[in-house]
């Protein structure tokens, strides 16, 4: 799988849109880009994942460079409840199962 | 409602004792897997079962196992033989064991040796 650098920590301010980039430049043509993000002792909350399109559900949008080679995962107007790690992975297709294997990721810090 | 319900939430093991981490999904998911994820560290494939009575190995197997003689239940042992059990315990589920398909986790199991 590829490999992926996210941003250390980041903050952002309550009701302002939050985008947190993922660099992940060695992507293959058939690997999924997906976020999750954890709370402090709970489990991994998926949030969204896209190939090659942009995606937006209720939680998020997902927009991938076309290069494919970075993302950005944002978050229109976050709340004190958004702050957590955000992992961005990279989950190769063409296989059958997706293992999932979480980086460092990104400290969100949501402030009033 | 629907989810993933791991128990129990804390769990102590005495050294040379097995125990047994539940797992129980109620989403119809026919995937389900096993990760360790460690202080500082990321999430690590213990097992993961793409159907009822069939698991495969993930990457770090040894000192644990598992059964899968149900659809909604994948319980975890963590055996003596494993020498470093303390860690944080996540199942998670989904729909296939295909990349496209997200996965689901509990809210974990936390052991800790006594």
């Amino acid at each position: 799988d590829a490999k992926t650098t996210q941003p250390t920590s980041m903050d952002c301010a309550e009701g302002r849109a939050a985008n947190l980039p993922c660099n992940h430049s060695t992507i293959s043509g058939n690997e999924y880009v997906y976020w999750y993000r954890q709370i402090h002792s709970q489990g991994p909350q998926y949030i969204i994942h896209g190939l090659k399109n942009n995606e937006t559900n209720e939680m998020a949008s997902l927009i991938i460079t076309e290069d494919r080679k970075s993302s950005t995962l944002i978050l229109p107007h976050a709340t004190l409840r958004d702050t957590a790690v955000y992992y961005c992975i990279v989950v190769a297709g063409g296989t059958s199962y997706g293992k999932l294997t979480f980086g460092q990721g990104t400290i969100l810090t949501v402030h009033p | 409602d629907g989810g993933i319900t791991q128990s129990p939430k804390y769990l102590f093991r005495k050294e040379g004792q097995n125990v047994t981490l539940s797992c129980e999904q109620n989403l119809n998911h026919d995937a389900m897997y096993w990760y360790r994820q460690d202080p500082g560290q990321g999430l690590r494939l213990i097992y993961y079962s793409q159907i009822v009575n069939d698991f495969q190995k993930g990457d770090i197997a040894e000192g644990y196992s598992v059964s899968r003689e149900k659809k909604e239940s994948f319980p975890l042992t963590v055996t003596s033989a494993q020498k470093n059990p303390t860690a944080f315990y996540l199942c998670a589920s989904s729909i296939t064991g295909a990349p496209d398909q997200p996965q689901h986790f509990g809210d974990g199991t936390r052991l800790s040796i006594l």
